[in-house]
C-alpha cells in the first residue's frame, strides 16, 4: 500500500533555532518528491521537488534532502522564522499512474515562538 | 501565488441546502482536482478532470458532483448538504503531463472551510 508518514506530528522551536522534519514513504514506482509549506487557513505551496536521481534541492534557508534507497527525506529549516509556523506536507507521485497520483503525509504543525 | 481562486473561502449552511463551491484558474491548466482537508489529516482527492468535459472520481468516496465545462472552471456541488460534508475543501491544478517534472506541480487554491448545522 503506497504510504507517506511524517514525524514528527508536531514541533515548537525558538525564532532563530534550525529543525528538521522527517519523511518516509512506501510509494512505488517513485517520481518525485515534494515539501509544500502550508500556512493555516490556505492551500499548500511548494517548497522543492527532488526526482529519483538528486539527493538535495535548497530553497533560502530550507534544504531537502531524499534518499531513494531507504525511501526517507528531510526538510531542514535553519534560523527560523515567525514566519516559517505553518505545516509541512510530504507528497510523493506515483510515476505509474498517467494522473500522476499524489500520495500526501499528513504534515508536521510546526510552531516557532518568539 | 499561484492563480488559482476558491470561493467562498468560508461557508455555513443548514442541513439539506445545496451548495456550489467554485474554483477557477488562469493559467490555462488541462487537468484540475478537488480535495477534501479535514484538521490534521492528508488531503483525499474526491474529483479530478483532464480537461473539459472529463470528471472522474478519486480515492475518497463523496456525495458531491462536478463539471467541467471550461478549461478554467471547475465547481463542485452538493446537491443535499449534511454535518458529516463538514470540512476544508483545496482546488488544484497541473499542466499537462509529458512535459518537465516541473509539470507536474499541482498549484492550489486557498480553499474554502465549510460547515454544515
Amino acid at each position: 500500500k503506497n504510504q507517506v508518514e511524517q514525524s514528527p506530528q508536531s514541533l515548537i522551536i525558538l525564532e532563530g533555532k534550525n529543525c528538521t522534519l522527517q519523511c518516509n514513504y512506501t510509494v512505488s514506482p517513485f517520481s518525485n518528491l515534494r515539501w509544500y509549506k502550508q500556512d493555516t487557513g490556505r492551500g499548500p505551496v511548494s517548497l522543492t521537488i527532488m526526482t529519483f536521481s538528486e539527493n538535495t534541492k535548497s530553497n533560502g534557508r530550507y534544504t531537502a534532502t531524499l534518499d531513494a534507497d531507504t525511501k526517507q527525506s528531510s526538510l531542514h529549516i535553519t534560523a527560523s522564522q515567525l514566519s516559517d509556523s505553518a505545516s509541512y506536507i510530504c507528497v510523493v507521485t506515483d510515476r505509474g499512474s498517467t494522473l500522476g497520483r499524489l500520495y500526501f503525509g499528513r504534515g508536521t504543525q510546526l510552531t516557532v515562538w518568539p | 501565488e499561484a492563480d488559482i481562486y476558491q470561493t467562498p473561502r468560508y461557508l455555513v449552511i443548514g442541513t439539506g441546502k445545496k451548495i456550489t463551491l467554485e474554483c477557477s484558474q488562469t493559467m490555462g491548466h488541462d487537468k484540475m482536482y478537488w480535495y477534501q482537508q479535514d484538521p490534521g489529516m492528508e488531503l483525499h482527492l474526491i474529483h479530478y478532470s483532464y480537461g473539459v468535459n472529463s470528471t472522474e472520481k478519486g480515492d475518497l468516496s463523496s456525495e458531491s458532483t462536478v463539471s467541467r465545462i471550461r478549461t478554467e472552471h471547475f465547481p463542485l456541488t452538493l446537491e443535499s448538504a449534511r454535518p458529516s460534508h463538514t470540512s476544508q475543501y483545496l482546488c488544484a491544478s497541473s499542466a499537462r503531463a509529458g512535459g518537465p517534472e516541473s509539470y507536474n506541480e499541482q498549484f492550489f487554491g486557498p480553499g474554502t472551510r465549510l460547515t454544515v448545522l
